[in-house]
């Protein structure tokens, strides 16, 4: 596609359930990140993958949280035992080249309701 | 620690008046400054970015902003709005030296009055 994609665009969970949150990067961008948004904020980082590199996982907020990411491909965010505080909007972007100067490309994002 | 700031939470104006939003950023080294647009429903879009050179950078939909080091400032402005320019506005830097965490700015929402 042209652009990055997101699946599912909204999701509404049970609180405890497991979440699975798909993001496909613009073809051949070898960097992908996730983000989060909550309500009236900025873009909070969870997590980055470059190429076969190790990604780095700093931002992810709990061990509830992981992504996985198949070669220069799909990635998924999976949320575990998801909280009401994990409502929020998880954004996907992907950029052809790492470090500050590599554009970033924004997904539609996935808006997680966690009730 | 970077941080980004973008004091005015909303700003109403009138079409076909002038814009300008305000962003102040923290950073030791040379930055690399971005500003995205978030219409509703839709991911954001870069309007335009600073990596160095020429302090005036012009961006799409008619966007500009001024990289003003002295003031750690990277204001985005319009000389006319549109109405369609109503959407969510983002500063973000971005570190010198590879870092790949983009720093963001909690938003201006802006709303235009026909």
């Amino acid at each position: 596609g042209a652009g990055v994609s997101q699946s599912p665009s909204n999701k509404v969970t049970e609180k405890g359930k497991d979440v699975e949150l798909r993001c496909d990067p613009i073809s051949g961008h070898t960097a992908l990140y996730w983000y989060r948004q909550r309500l009236g904020q900025g873009l909070e980082f969870l997590i980055y993958f470059q190429g076969n590199s190790a990604p780095d996982k700093s931002g992810l907020p709990s061990d509830r949280f992981s992504a996985e990411r198949t070669g220069e491909s799909v990635s998924t965010l999976t949320i575990q035992r998801t909280q009401q505080e994990d409502s929020a909007v998880y954004l996907c972007a992907s950029s052809l080249k790492s470090g500050g100067a590599g554009e970033q490309y924004f997904g539609p994002g996935t808006r997680l309701t966690v009730t | 620690a970077q941080s980004v700031t973008q004091p005015d939470i909303h700003i109403t104006v009138s079409e076909g008046a002038s814009l300008e939003l305000r962003c102040n950023y923290s950073y030791g080294a040379t930055p690399y400054l971005f500003w995205y647009v978030q219409s509703p429903g839709q991911g954001l879009q870069l309007l335009l970015k600073y990596f160095s050179g020429d302090t005036l950078v012009q961006g799409i939909k008619g966007f500009e902003a001024e990289f003003k080091r002295s003031q750690s400032s990277f204001n985005l402005r319009k000389p006319s709005v549109h109405w369609s320019d109503a959407a969510e506005y983002f500063c973000a830097v971005g570190a010198e030296g590879g870092t790949y965490k983009y720093i963001f700015g909690t938003g201006t929402r802006l709303k235009v009055l026909a």
